[in-house]
């Protein structure tokens, strides 16, 4: 079963645009959303997380918008640069004590390719 | 270097034999999680520890896999006569303690098993 659906698997996007990747979750526990970008060979690296107490959140190029009702979130990266091309993921997790705090479950993750 | 270590960064073993994963988390940070990613998929969760103690086991496979987090040192992850299907990266994250969201990842070891 898999609690964190990501699409789409791949986007291509020009310089100075806007890439979307949106989420869906199924699991109400969750509170915490975090988008991870991971270049090839390293780590992943987060970029930017929310809560579902906002409905957006911002910080620089990158925006997530949360939408509890609909149990969705995305990112946006404004004015797209080469150096976004990378895998993002997104993820989920619940904050309390009980089973599976804390862990993360992610998406399959996307992989953005900002062309000149 | 204030970052999540993990060494070795390529590990090469035969089916059969024992691969030893470590990982140092952030300094200043007493909670680690091992995590798994496959060719073209998502990390999937394998275990929380904390000094001493395994919290969360549940994402663990039920053999051959173990992973210990001790007073002082690394934290380890090892597996057992491993299996062409164990070639994957792993990857350890780190957060500074219970109630912290935030996991900080390693740059990950690559298992492959010949």
């Amino acid at each position: 079963q898999q609690q964190v659906k990501q699409s789409p698997q791949s986007l291509i996007v020009q310089k100075g645009g806007i890439s979307i990747i949106n989420c869906a979750y199924e699991n109400t526990a969750f509170d915490y959303f975090p988008w991870y970008q991971q270049f090839p060979g390293k780590g992943p690296a987060l970029l930017i997380a929310i809560r579902p107490d906002v409905s957006e959140k911002k910080e620089g190029r990158f925006t997530i918008s949360f939408n509890k009702s609909a149990k969705q979130f995305s990112l946006h990266i404004m004015d797209s640069q080469p150096g976004d091309s990378a895998t993002y993921f997104c993820a989920a997790s619940k904050s309390y004590s009980g089973a599976g705090s804390y862990q993360l479950t992610f998406g399959k993750g996307t992989k953005l390719s900002v062309i000149p | 270097n204030a970052g999540v270590m993990q060494n070795p960064r390529h590990l090469v073993r035969r089916r059969g034999q024992e691969a030893r994963l470590r990982c140092s988390p952030m300094k200043g940070h007493s909670h680690v999680y091992w995590y798994r990613q496959l060719p073209e998929e998502g990390l999937k969760f394998m275990v929380y520890l904390q000094k001493e103690n395994i919290i969360d086991e549940s994402g663990m496979p039920k053999e051959r896999f173990s992973a210990e987090f001790p007073k002082e040192g690394p934290s380890i992850l090892r597996i057992q006569q491993v299996v062409r299907g164990d070639s994957a990266a792993y990857f350890c994250a780190s957060s500074q303690g219970p109630n912290t969201d935030t996991q900080y990842f390693g740059p990950g070891t690559r298992l492959t098993v010949l």
